[in-house]
């Protein structure tokens, strides 16, 4: 089966930093993503990680354990305009890999207050 | 110079209707996708297609129907609208072989009266 797990809502403060969990049971792995979604718009990508360890690009650091089955998107140096919804993704490498769709997560949506 | 674009951005319609969403990627992508977002923002698979050859067709009911007339191009219609319809369907496009991130469409807000 395929399950992907991440919290439902976080708040925090501007300036402090926050860590998004997910953790994911598929049938096969080729790849994880986190999505960035303001409400009422779409989906914008923010990173990816296939090896285990940290990628981190700006502000924004995502980690992976692929034994685990579990990541985590760490935003530094929160602001105002990083309230939105998160959503974790995995690629099923399984499916044909020219149209490989990603499972997502239900998403996490952070509010940020000042 | 937009990437993904869709339209309408928004459609309200009646049971029973039939109607069609498009799309078009402007960004030279193979693989084209369409995803189901629920009222409890759950983003779904429904279909994939690439170079115009459908790939992935998930448990989606046979009233919808995609069509890719090329592959820069993803139209979806929906027969005989039910209520359940009701959601924000997004196009996405994506080029195999290197990380391969899916760009998204704006949305279309489909509501079923």
């Amino acid at each position: 089966g395929q399950n992907i797990d991440q919290p439902t809502e976080m708040t925090a403060t501007e300036g402090a930093i926050v860590q998004i969990n997910c953790t994911y049971q598929t049938s096969g792995f080729n790849g994880l993503f986190w999505y960035q979604q303001h409400a009422g718009e779409a989906p914008t990508f923010l990173s990816y990680n296939v090896l285990d360890g940290l990628e981190e690009k700006g502000r924004f650091s995502s980690f992976l354990s692929r034994s685990k089955g579990y990541s985590y998107l760490l935003l530094k140096e929160l602001q105002m305009k990083d309230s939105a919804s998160y959503l974790c993704a995995v690629r099923d490498s399984h499916q044909n890999q020219a149209g490989t769709a990603l499972i997502f997560g239900k998403g996490t949506t952070l509010s940020v207050s000042s | 110079d937009t990437a993904v674009s869709q339209t309408p951005k928004y459609l309200v319609t009646q049971m029973g209707n039939d109607k069609s969403i498009k799309c078009e990627q402007n960004l030279g992508h193979d693989t084209m996708y369409w995803y189901k977002q629920d009222s409890k923002k759950f983003l779904k698979i429904m279909f994939s297609y690439n170079n115009k050859e459908l790939i992935i067709n998930e448990t989606v009911p046979n009233r919808f129907s995609p069509k890719s007339p090329d592959k820069a191009h993803l139209n979806l219609h929906i027969n005989s609208l039910e209520l359940g319809d009701s959601a924000v369907y997004f196009c996405a496009s994506s080029q195999p072989g290197q990380i391969y991130e899916q760009y998204f469409g704006p949305g279309t807000r489909l509501t079923v009266t």
